[in-house]
């Protein structure tokens, strides 16, 4: 059964620093790894989707990596903003099984 | 514009009573699944389907049916809800397993 950690659980940082959340999974065989963003009590938006085949993805201030072999993905955020407060999650999509892992969550806050 | 869209947002219930949890895309996906998400346990998948008429068991199905008898539509049905019940249930689309995933904005279960 496919397991998604996230480290940390939650981060507090002043704005303009750099954010880096970890996320690590216990089997390689996915199609791709997703990061979203939930913020309180809403649904779920994606930010970044990597495709198994791929090391990295970027959109604006968001870069995401993925080492498939080692199990990690690292989401990095230049610059951090206080609106870029939220709950940030990872979920991988298993190729065995089609199921959608999520790991438990990273909560940002950025400080003003 | 794409959209998830599931129905009622909000419900509260006695144990016991059959509801249905309604809900529908409009982007002509193929994967479609739904999820609870609870305090301290994150996202879990309840049940997931591939296409019309082909559904499979997520991670937490026991008290839950669903079906999928046309594509844009995948109610969750609960027989008898439970208080254990009680829980945040996303429901979500992607066109397959290689793309982005859209999820719904949540609905609160509360069972009493």
């Amino acid at each position: 059964k496919q397991e998604v950690t996230q480290i940390p659980a939650a981060l507090s940082v002043p704005e303009g620093e750099n954010l880096v959340l970890n996320c690590s999974f216990t089997d390689s065989a996915i199609y791709n790894l997703q990061w979203f963003r939930q913020d309180p009590g809403k649904g779920l938006t994606s930010l970044l989707l990597i495709q198994s085949s791929q090391r990295e993805q970027t959109s604006g201030r968001l870069n995401a990596s993925l080492d498939k072999s080692s199990g990690r993905s690292t989401l990095y955020i230049a610059a951090s903003q206080p609106g870029d407060s939220a709950t940030y999650l990872c979920a991988v999509f298993s190729s065995n099984d089609y199921k959608l892992s999520f790991g438990a969550g990273t909560t940002v806050t950025v400080r003003a | 514009e794409a959209q998830v869209t599931q129905n009622p947002r909000y419900l509260i219930t006695v144990t016991g009573k059959k509801l249905t949890v309604t809900c529908s895309q409009n982007m002509n996906h193929e994967y479609m699944s739904w999820y609870r998400q609870d305090p301290g346990l994150g996202l879990r998948q309840i049940y997931y389907s591939m296409n019309v008429e082909v559904t499979d068991k997520g991670d937490v199905p026991e008290g839950y049916k669903v079906s999928r008898k046309e594509k844009r539509n995948f109610p969750l049905i609960l027989e008898s809800p439970s208080p254990n019940q009680t829980s945040l249930y996303f429901c979500a689309s992607s066109a397959d397993s290689g793309n982005t995933i859209y999820f719904g904005e949540g609905s609160w279960l509360t069972v009493v």
